[in-house]
């Protein structure tokens, strides 16, 4: 079955790298996105990745996918207290249109 | 600015209550979407409808009932809910339901309380 995690919390300084891993465990999947979730708000799209990429850059975002280990990851660079937010990862298969979701991972960015 | 509304932000019920959730999308979206979002699981799908017809129903109680009569409005009818279905109940759009690209357009979701 599908099953996507990813780590509870992060806790970064405001300047630093971010990094934000997920796993999943669908060979077939063939679309990875990013998500993110503001408090009182619902999900924004940040960026998503064709599985025959090995990565995919977008002003401060670079997204890195390992599809050997089915591994994703959501890089941050010069992350801003603005990116405080819950962070979900997804993924789906080549036809159809239901994303299955990671538990999300907490970023709390201090100053 | 989203597109994709949701009313009431906010929502207390009783257990023997009946409520409704609404969904509006200003996207010209042809598919539409119910998700529960509670503290301790994932994000789930309950509910998929593709022009006005639903799609998909991944095993939700029938105390949740869909309503989708257009495809700008999108409904959750709630009745005799249990403590356990307190959860933040997310709507999303998107422009057709199959294809090779996925975007899902979120709405701000509606904050359930059961008592």
């Amino acid at each position: 079955g599908e099953d996507v995690e990813q780590s509870l919390f992060l806790s970064v300084r405001e300047g630093d790298s971010s990094v934000i891993n997920c796993t999943y465990t669908d060979s077939s999947s063939t679309y990875l996105y990013w998500y993110k979730q503001e408090p009182g708000a619902g999900l924004q799209l940040l960026t998503y990745i064709f599985s025959n990429m090995d990565m995919k850059q977008d002003q401060r975002l670079t997204v890195l996918l390992n599809k050997k280990d089915k591994h994703l990851s959501l890089r941050i660079a010069d992350t801003q207290t603005g990116d405080s937010a819950i962070y979900f990862c997804a993924e789906s298969l080549a036809a159809g249109n239901k994303l299955t979701f990671g538990g999300g991972t907490r970023v709390l960015v201090k100053p | 600015e989203t597109g994709v509304t949701q009313t009431p932000r906010h929502l207390v019920m009783g257990m023997t209550n009946k409520k409704s959730l609404k969904c509006e999308q200003h996207l010209g979206h042809n598919a539409m979407y119910w998700y529960k979002q509670s503290a301790k699981k994932p994000l789930e799908l309950m509910f998929v409808y593709s022009l006005e017809e639903r799609v998909e129903n991944n095993s939700v109680p029938s105390r949740f009932s869909p309503e989708c009569p257009n495809s700008s409005h999108l409904f959750l009818h709630l009745h005799t809910l249990q403590p356990e279905d307190s959860a933040l109940y997310l709507c999303a759009s998107s422009q057709e339901l199959a294809g090779a690209y996925n975007e899902q357009f979120f709405g701000p979701g509606t904050r359930l309380t059961v008592l």
